[in-house]
């Protein structure tokens, strides 16, 4: 069954460190990887996606990601972390014509200052 | 700002009536998603609509259906509402109706949907 995996519900870091969010996913084709981020009261905003080709992807707002085959996963990461980065934030795999998009159940980014 | 509207912003229905959701996709735009996010949860895919026929489908029943105009705008409609169905309902509009193109899909800010 296709599945995405944030095994973290809730993660704290302070205000300048770094910060890597879980994905994993299971998907019987090569998937397409999805990051986004929704804050309170907003939609979901895409930071970044994977389609094929360098693994290591580059986002929106200093995001990055990067998928690994092998461990089935698709792990966002930023280097130093801002108090405007506090929201929650999707993984998510698919593709709309084939299938549909399959979200995870997000993980909420808390901010310490 | 992504361009695209959605309406209302909240809406209170009791079990068993029915319920229209309004989004406003950006302009240009052919390919219109519909999305329920239950409380606590990521979002589930309901339909998708391109060039008004529907072009794929989630695991929701009959009673949540939808129309795409050619004006941009799409509905999303749901009868004999339950009270399962509350959640904020996403709709995202992208170029076309593929990721195997470069393109993204816009999301809404949502309609908050409360029944009781």
């Amino acid at each position: 069954a296709q599945s995405v995996t944030q095994p973290d519900i809730h993660i704290t870091v302070s205000e300048g460190a770094s910060l890597e969010l879980r994905c994993n996913y299971s998907y019987g084709a090569t998937p397409y990887l999805f990051w986004y981020v929704q804050s309170p009261g907003q939609g979901l905003q895409l930071l970044l996606k994977y389609f094929s080709g360098d693994t290591l992807v580059q986002g929106i707002k200093g995001f990055e990601a990067e998928f690994k085959r092998s461990q089935s996963s698709f792990n966002l990461r930023k280097p130093s972390v801002h108090w405007s980065d506090a929201a929650e934030y999707f993984c998510a795999v698919g593709r709309i014509r084939d299938d549909k998009i399959i979200f995870g159940k997000g993980t909420r980014l808390h901010i310490l200052p | 700002e992504t361009g695209v509207t959605q309406s209302p912003t909240h809406l209170i229905k009791t079990r068993g009536q029915q319920v229209t959701l309004r989004c406003s996709s950006q302009s240009g735009h052919n390919t219109v998603s519909w999305y329920q996010q239950a409380l606590g949860q990521g979002p589930q895919f309901i339909f998708q609509y391109y060039r008004e026929e529907e072009n794929g489908r989630g695991n929701f029943p009959p009673r949540f259906s939808g129309l795409q105009f050619p004006n941009y705008s799409s509905e999303l409609n749901v009868n004999a509402l339950e009270l399962d169905d509350s959640a904020l309902y996403l709709c995202a509009s992208s170029l076309d109706g593929t990721y195997e193109s470069t393109d993204t899909q816009y999301f809404g800010p949502g309609t908050r949907l409360t029944v009781l």
